[in-house]
Parts: structure tokens; C-alpha cells; sequence
């Protein structure tokens, strides 16, 4: 069965203080994984699509990659407006548009 | 930048009722998608909508869903007799074309059903 798992289930950092959001896959046939941050009662804000084992895509503070078995999504000196819940997704190549999402990580950036 | 959007953003009904929940999709995507969100749990996909039909569909969107893209901007989703475990977060997501694996979410409709 297909399964996307995240850790820490929530993480709590300085500001300025750097870490590392895990997310493990088992999936059939992956054919792109990807990275969204939410916000409280709000919808999925995509930040990156990683389709290959070792590519790595960067935005602003944060840089994500990919490995066969896991994506990571490093946070280099974060800021409080940082502090949102991340979360990992993957799709299948024999599923047309499937997304499958893992349960996030809740992050919190204390100034 | 283009979004989105989806109406209203919260819909509380009685158990029984019908609801429609609407969202108007990016102007130049072609593929739709609703997922649901209970509270506290993992976002998960209902269905997928392209050329006018169902692409996919998980075992969640049983017969008492259905979807339907009424005219060129509109992509509906409705639950014909609301149950107390439809109560959720209902986002819509859209994408460009069958090249990119990218959806894009909206802001999502919270449902209360009572």
C-alpha cells in the first residue's frame, strides 16, 4: 500500500536556527513527490515538484531533495512568518492524477 | 498571480441536505481535483475531472458525490444527502495540462454538517 509518513510530526525552532523536515515514501512506480506549506484553515501552498533521485530545488530559506527512499526539506535560519505546517506528497506513474499526502510536519518559529 | 478560488468559504447544513461547493479553477488549467481535509487528519484526494469526465476516483467518492464543470469556468462538487463524517475541509486544485504533475490548491470551503 502506498504510504507517505513525515517527521517530526512538529518542530520547534529558534529564529535563525536551522533544521531539517523528513519525509519517507513507499510508493509504486514514484513519478514526482512534492512539497506544500499550509497554513491554519487555509489550503495547500505548493512550494516545489522533485522528480528524480538526487535533484534538489530551492526557494528563498528553503532547499529540498530527494533520495530513492526519502525527500527532505532544509530550513536555513528561519523566520517566525516560516511557521506553518509542511507537507510531502507523492504521485504514482500509473495513477493519472492522485496525489498522496503525508500527515506534515507542524513547524514553529519562535522569535 | 492567478488562483483558485472557491465558494463560500464555510457552509454549515443539516444532515440529509444537499450541498454544492463551488470553485473556479485557474483560467487555462484543464485538470480538476478535489480533496478533503478532516480536521486534524491527512489531506486526501476524492477526484480527479478532465475532458468533461472523471479520471479518477478514491473510495471516499462514493454515489452520494458527484462533480460537474457547468460552464467554462465553474467545477462544482456535490454531496446529495450530507452526512455528520462529510463535516471537513473541501479543497479544489488545478493544473495546466497532463505534462506537469503540478496542482495548484485553493483556499477550500469548510463544510459543518449538524
Amino acid at each position: 500500500e502506498d504510504q507517505v509518513t513525515q517527521s517530526p510530526e512538529a518542530l520547534r525552532l529558534q529564529e535563525g536556527e536551522s533544521s531539517s523536515l523528513n519525509c519517507s515514501y513507499t510508493v509504486s512506480g514514484l513519478r514526482g513527490l512534492f512539497w506544500y506549506r499550509q497554513d491554519p484553515g487555509k489550503g495547500p501552498e505548493f512550494l516545489f515538484t522533485l522528480y528524480s533521485a538526487g535533484e534538489e530545488k530551492e526557494k528563498e530559506r528553503l532547499k529540498a531533495t530527494l533520495t530513492k527512499k526519502e525527500s527532505f526539506l532544509h530550513i536555513t535560519a528561519p523566520k517566525p512568518e516560516d511557521s506553518a505546517t509542511y507537507l510531502c506528497a507523492v504521485i504514482r506513474g500509473t495513477s493519472y492524477d492522485k496525489v498522496i499526502f503525508g500527515p506534515g510536519t507542524s513547524l514553529s518559529v519562535i522569535p | 498571480e492567478p488562483e483558485v478560488t472557491q465558494t463560500p468559504s464555510h457552509q454549515v447544513t443539516q444532515m440529509g441536505q444537499e450541498v454544492i461547493l463551488r470553485c473556479v479553477p485557474i483560467s487555462n488549467h484543464l485538470y480538476f481535483y478535489w480533496y478533503r481535509q478532516i480536521l486534524g487528519q491527512k489531506v486526501e484526494f476524492l477526484v480527479s475531472f478532465y475532458n468533461n469526465e472523471i479520471s479518477e476516483k478514491s473510495e471516499i467518492f462514493d454515489d452520494q458525490f458527484s462533480v460537474e464543470r457547468p460552464d467554462g469556468s465553474n467545477f462544482t462538487l456535490k454531496i446529495r444527502s450530507t452526512k455528520l463524517e462529510d463535516s471537513a475541509m473541501y479543497f479544489c486544485a488545478s493544473k495546466t495540462s497532463g505534462v506537469t504533475d503540478t496542482q495548484y490548491f485553493g483556499p477550500g470551503t469548510r463544510l459543518t454538517v449538524l
